[in-house]
């Protein structure tokens, strides 16, 4: 199994350019999460899909994020216009909802820097 | 609304020490409990869990178990080594519900020879 895949791994960019981060969660899992880690704020849920579907949004903090899965094998996280205040570790994460425990497994992250 | 407290970090321990990290929650029904593990540069890892009261979960010498009369379920190890040394996040999911994790904000720890 092939984990959670995330790209790219680091990404450097200027205020105002637009950034995506991509994601493709495991094969067979219909769950997929984005998270945010920062040393002020922790983790932070974004955003997370069922079945391509999103569910719940309220975590991504302003209009300038949006989030995006056309299909089961793929997912882009979106920031236009970035500002210095995006930077952190961006997360994705997967999970079965038909294995009972829905535990999350989670690829290693993107670090974007907003200069 | 649901909440998990851990206790703070950074927790520094010699090796072959005994640890503990507490971690409490707060929920409204029966929550399945995780404890995560994050490594330096990587991503969060699930050490182990429990889906129901008195289970134990275990996995590479790290054990905890769920205590719902006390809303409890504290990450030990009898023996700590250097390779230990990470970031360690305590969580829970209602499993018939909705797939979104509830985190603790993470203990640090930090083992030294």
């Amino acid at each position: 199994d092939a984990g959670v895949i995330q790209s790219p791994r680091h990404e450097v960019t200027e205020m105002g350019q637009e950034v995506t981060l991509r994601c493709k969660p495991i094969s067979g899992h219909n769950s997929l999460f984005w998270y945010r880690q920062t040393m002020m704020r922790g983790l932070e849920l974004l955003i997370y899909f069922n079945n391509n579907v999103p569910i719940d949004d309220s975590g991504m903090p302003e209009d300038r994020f949006s989030a995006k899965m056309p299909n089961a094998s793929f997912s882009t996280l979106k920031i236009q216009p970035s500002e210095p205040r995006d930077s952190a570790v961006y997360f994705c994460a997967s999970s079965s909802r038909d294995r009972g425990t829905y535990e999350q497994y989670f690829g290693p992250g993107t670090r974007l820097t907003v200069t | 609304g649901d909440s998990v407290t851990q206790m703070e970090g950074p927790v520094t321990l010699s090796e072959e020490a005994f640890l503990t990290i507490n971690c409490t929650y707060t929920a409204t029904g029966y929550p399945s409990l995780f404890w995560y593990v994050q490594y330096p540069g990587e991503g969060l890892q699930l050490l182990l869990k429990a889906t129901k009261a008195d289970d134990k979960g275990s996995n590479k010498g790290f054990e905890a178990t769920y205590r719902k009369e006390t809303t409890s379920f504290h990450l030990e190890k009898g023996s700590v080594q250097v390779s230990d040394s990470a970031v360690y996040f305590c969580a829970l999911i209602y499993t018939g519900t909705a797939s979104k994790l509830t985190f603790g904000t993470g203990t640090r720890l930090q083992v030294t020879l």
